[in-house]
């Protein structure tokens, strides 16, 4: 069957670093992306691994490993709109179909 | 415009009305989504357009009808619709050839409420 995991929830305070796990088991796979949601909004892409190792942008890193099935957000000097569901998203062919995690709500506290 | 505009924002509708959602993008994306989302879940897909023909229906009720008109709107025809359909619709586009690194543009999304 296809399964992907991530934490459900994480807590951090501000100005500290935040990783988020996140390990797949799909059919077939042409992607890992990481989006943040925001309560009552769409998802925005954060970023995006076909290959494997670190994609730095910004404050956001992200990290795959394929043979492991696993990747991980890391989220650097955290800030309060920080707080928001992060969902791993992985996809499973040339371009249409996304499967998503269940989102890691990520809590930031002064 | 590097957007995906969805009406409306919110919608209150009794289980006997008819109503529509809609779905607008002028990136020259030629897949569209439509996915449902309800509280503290992950995005679930229901419908996909490419080329303007259906592509994939995953199983959804058919009291959910998509449309796809032309290549800048998606459509999502609701009638009959249960209190447990009450979830938040989001429509999606993408490119349809690989490579794409960006996935989806989603729009901000339908807040659907059925009474």
């Amino acid at each position: 069957g296809q399964n992907i995991d991530q934490p459900t929830e994480m807590t951090a305070t501000e100005g500290a670093i935040v990783q988020i796990n996140c390990t797949y088991q799909t059919s077939g796979f042409n992607g890992l992306f990481w989006y943040q949601q925001h309560a009552g909004e769409a998802p925005t892409f954060l970023s995006y691994n076909v290959l494997d190792g670190l994609e730095e942008k910004g404050r956001f890193s992200s990290f795959l490993s394929r043979s492991k099935g696993y990747s991980y957000l890391l989220l650097k000097e955290l800030q309060m709109k920080d707080s928001a569901s992060y969902l791993c998203a992985v996809r499973s062919d040339s371009w249409g179909k996304f499967q998503f995690g269940a989102g890691t709500q990520v809590v930031v506290t002064p | 415009d590097t957007e995906v505009t969805q009406t409306p924002k919110h919608l209150v509708m009794g289980m006997t009305n008819k109503k529509s959602l809609k779905c607008e993008q002028h990136m020259g994306h030629r897949a569209m989504y439509w996915y449902k989302q309800k509280a503290k879940k992950p995005p679930e897909l229901m419908f996909v357009y490419s080329y303007e023909k259906l592509s994939i229906n995953e199983s959804v009720p058919s009291r959910f009808s998509p449309e796809c008109p032309n290549s800048s709107l998606l459509n999502l025809h609701l009638h009959a619709l249960q209190p447990e359909d009450s979830a938040l619709y989001l429509c999606a586009s993408s490119q349809v050839q690989a490579p794409t690194n960006y996935g989806y543009t989603f729009g901000s999304g339908t807040r659907l409420t059925v009474v």
